[in-house]
């Protein structure tokens, strides 16, 4: 099993530009996440999705899209990029309520993608 | 204000020593305490508590919640370089999908 694969790893963008970053789990788990880590500030949460066919907004969801295409994949959208956007983005996942493989909270976390704003 | 507070912020230690991280959080409903290890990448995961007093042990790595105090503690004993790392701690509330991460401790491990 891959665990949790996002693409790219990395990234240069210039201002305005935009672009999605794949996340995708082979581990059957119901719920996705999508965080962002930036140096001193802890992995804050951007959106998540408890259950295929839902999404919702975490701590710091403004600028940002997603959608959950399905039980596997679940991608961020950067519509027009901005340097505060710079960060390195990490997505996970875990089995949520309805079950699945891992526990409840136990999350599982993709390699990251390192994304730079110009 | 934070919910999660970690302490200390960075911590440089010999070889051989023995390190205690903490983690302090403030949440109604509270359901579960992580603990986290991030190398160079992605965090990996290291133990989950729910319940007071009891603790959790894996090798030279253990941690203890105390949920009168609303503090867990993450020890680990006789410290190797490979133990460098950030440690994470996160919280989670009953009926929530969020977990809130604390900033972190950077741990470096010298020779």
């Amino acid at each position: 099993n891959a665990g949790v694969t996002q693409t790219p790893k990395f990234q240069v963008l210039k201002t305005g530009q935009s672009m999605t970053l794949q996340c995708a789990q082979d581990m059957n788990h119901n719920s996705m996440y999508w965080y962002r880590q930036d140096p001193g500030m802890g992995l804050r949460l951007i959106y998540y999705s408890a259950s295929e066919g839902t999404t919702d907004k975490g701590e710091v969801p403004n600028g940002y899209n997603v959608s959950r295409l399905n039980k596997r994949e679940f991608s961020l959208r950067l519509e027009s990029a901005a340097p505060s956007q710079t960060s390195v983005y990490f997505c996970a996942s875990s089995g949520g309520l309805a079950g699945g493989h891992g526990s409840y909270n136990e999350q599982f976390f993709g390699p990251g993608t390192r994304l730079t704003v110009l | 204000e934070d919910k999660v507070v970690q302490s200390p912020l960075s911590l440089v230690v010999h070889e051989g020593d023995t390190v205690t991280l903490n983690c302090s959080y403030e949440v109604t409903n509270f359901r579960s305490l992580l603990w986290y290890k991030q190398e160079k990448k992605a965090p990996t995961f290291l133990f989950m508590l729910t319940s007071s007093g009891i603790e959790k042990k894996s090798g030279r790595l253990s941690s203890i919640l105390d949920k009168k105090e609303l503090f867990s503690i993450l020890n680990i004993t006789a410290t190797q370089t490979g133990d460098s790392a950030i440690y994470l701690c996160a919280e989670s509330g009953a009926g929530s999908y969020q977990l809130t991460f604390g900033k972190g401790t950077k741990l470096s491990v010298i020779p």
